[in-house]
């Protein structure tokens, strides 16, 4: 089983909001991923977590806050996001430094 | 200099043909390489994995790999119209750190 769900599949907020983004795998991976894809472009790396510990930012703006609770999930909390934040975000997985399995994307849109 | 590079297309061939992908990458420390199919609105989904010399088969897909070149390349044997998404070349520097070329968009024309 190569599943990464993620949730919610869209999302629609405003600026003033905070919401949060969840990702979940059950394939016993350790490497977890947050990217980031406007339309049209290619993944863009936000944040890596190896062993549940946060490994690569990419500086990404604080607004964007990750989490990872155990080797299962990740979050990605979101805070005073801009209308440019609207993008489909993604969640993957792997073993470090093998193949990564993508969810199917949370789609977002900041009014 | 783009740390991955890939010829954005489109690429249109017929049905039955060959497509030819190709990927060039600028550090020479990668040591793992991958091909993901993504279809519109979809996420990306992985195709195929390489990380020694030479080439690789899975049914209709031969990845190769040439790290002297430091060129990566997919080819598509009996194209299929369903084949007709972006192909993204993915490169992992170290550490997790991957980084996706910007796609090549394939069109299989019936």
């Amino acid at each position: 089983d190569t599943e990464v769900t993620q949730t919610p599949k869209h999302l629609v907020m405003g600026m003033t909001n905070k919401k949060s983004l969840k990702c979940e795998q059950h394939m016993g991976h350790r490497a977890m991923y947050w990217y980031k894809q406007k339309a049209k472009k290619p993944p863009e790396l936000m944040f890596v977590y190896s062993y549940e510990k946060l490994s690569i930012n990419e500086s990404v703006p604080s607004r964007f806050s990750p989490e990872c609770p155990n080797s299962s999930l990740l979050n990605l909390h979101l805070h005073a996001l801009q209308p440019e934040d609207s993008a489909l975000y993604l969640c993957a997985s792997s073993q470090p430094s093998y193949e990564q399995y993508f969810g199917p994307g949370t789609r977002l849109t900041v009014t | 200099q783009k740390e991955v590079e890939q010829n954005s297309g489109p690429l249109s061939v017929p049905e039955g043909a060959i497509a030819s992908l190709n990927c060039t990458y600028s550090d020479r420390v990668s040591q793992s390489f991958f091909w993901y199919r993504q279809y519109s609105g979809k996420s990306p989904e992985l195709i195929m994995s390489i990380y020694s010399n030479g080439d690789k088969e899975d049914g209709r897909f031969t990845a190769q790999l040439n790290k002297a070149s430091q060129y990566v390349s997919l080819l598509i044997r009996d194209s299929q119209p369903s084949d007709s998404a972006t192909y993204l070349c993915a490169v992992n520097k170290a550490r997790n750190d991957m980084r996706f070329g910007a796609g090549t968009r394939l069109t299989v024309k019936p």
